[in-house]
């Protein structure tokens, strides 16, 4: 089946403990992209990938980083996590522009 | 900045009501236009997508959307909406040569029996 995976689903943590949270695609898409989600302001982008190595910033980066090693995975990692990063996250990945997304399940993150 | 627009944070229809959610989006060239529907607890999924072409795009679910660009507006609609409907909402926009996709913040359709 064609998906984006994401773990955990559920997360609770304390400031500054460092975590990463992982996405997988298995369509062989060149896009992937991370988003947050918070009441009243919608989706707003953290980090995206065009392709291999290729990563550029979205629209709220800070405190946050990401890698692409391979075109599967996409991994947000959070160094020293902070309250204001409670969110529900989401990964997304594309064939090519244009294209819709296809979102994963998202990853319920509490920072405490 | 380019953005997109949802003005209706919340609506109520009654089953087997029509439906319209509007979305506006800002000045620039003809962005590629998509609507997603987030069910509780669930991700987003694609409902449809526009770039050029007819201005009437139909979606999956039975959804369609028109494209307007003298009103810079894409509003999603649906001829009867049925109680499994009931979901939030969200208008995205990506320009052409940038890899940034923008949301809209929702609209949430409350479906009543």
């Amino acid at each position: 089946e064609a998906q984006v995976t994401q773990n955990p689903r559920y997360l609770i943590t304390v400031t500054g403990k460092k975590l990463t949270v992982t996405c997988s695609q298995n369509m062989n898409h060149e896009y992937m992209s991370w988003y947050r989600q918070d009441p009243g302001l919608g989706l707003r982008q953290i980090y995206y990938s065009m392709n291999v190595e290729v990563t550029d910033k979205g629209d709220v980066p800070e405190g946050y980083k990401v890698s692409r090693k391979e075109k599967r995975n996409f991994p947000l990692i959070l160094e020293s996590p902070s309250p204001n990063q409670t969110s529900l996250y989401f990964c997304a990945s594309s064939p090519r522009q244009g294209y819709g997304y296809t979102f994963g399940s998202g990853t319920r993150l509490t920072v405490v | 900045a380019q953005s997109v627009t949802q003005p209706d944070i919340h609506i109520t229809v009654s089953e087997g009501a029509s439906l319209e959610l509007r979305c506006n989006y800002s000045y620039g060239a003809t962005p590629y236009l998509f609507w997603y529907v987030q069910s509780p607890g669930q991700g987003l999924q694609l409902l449809l997508k526009y770039f050029s072409g007819d201005t009437l795009v139909q979606g999956i679910k039975g959804f369609e959307a028109e494209f307007k660009r003298s009103q810079s507006s894409f509003n999603l609609r649906k001829p009867s909406v049925h109680w499994s409907d009931a979901a939030e909402y969200f208008c995205a926009r990506k320009d052409l040569g940038t890899y940034k996709y923008i949301f809209g913040t929702g609209t949430r359709l409350k479906v009543l029996a």
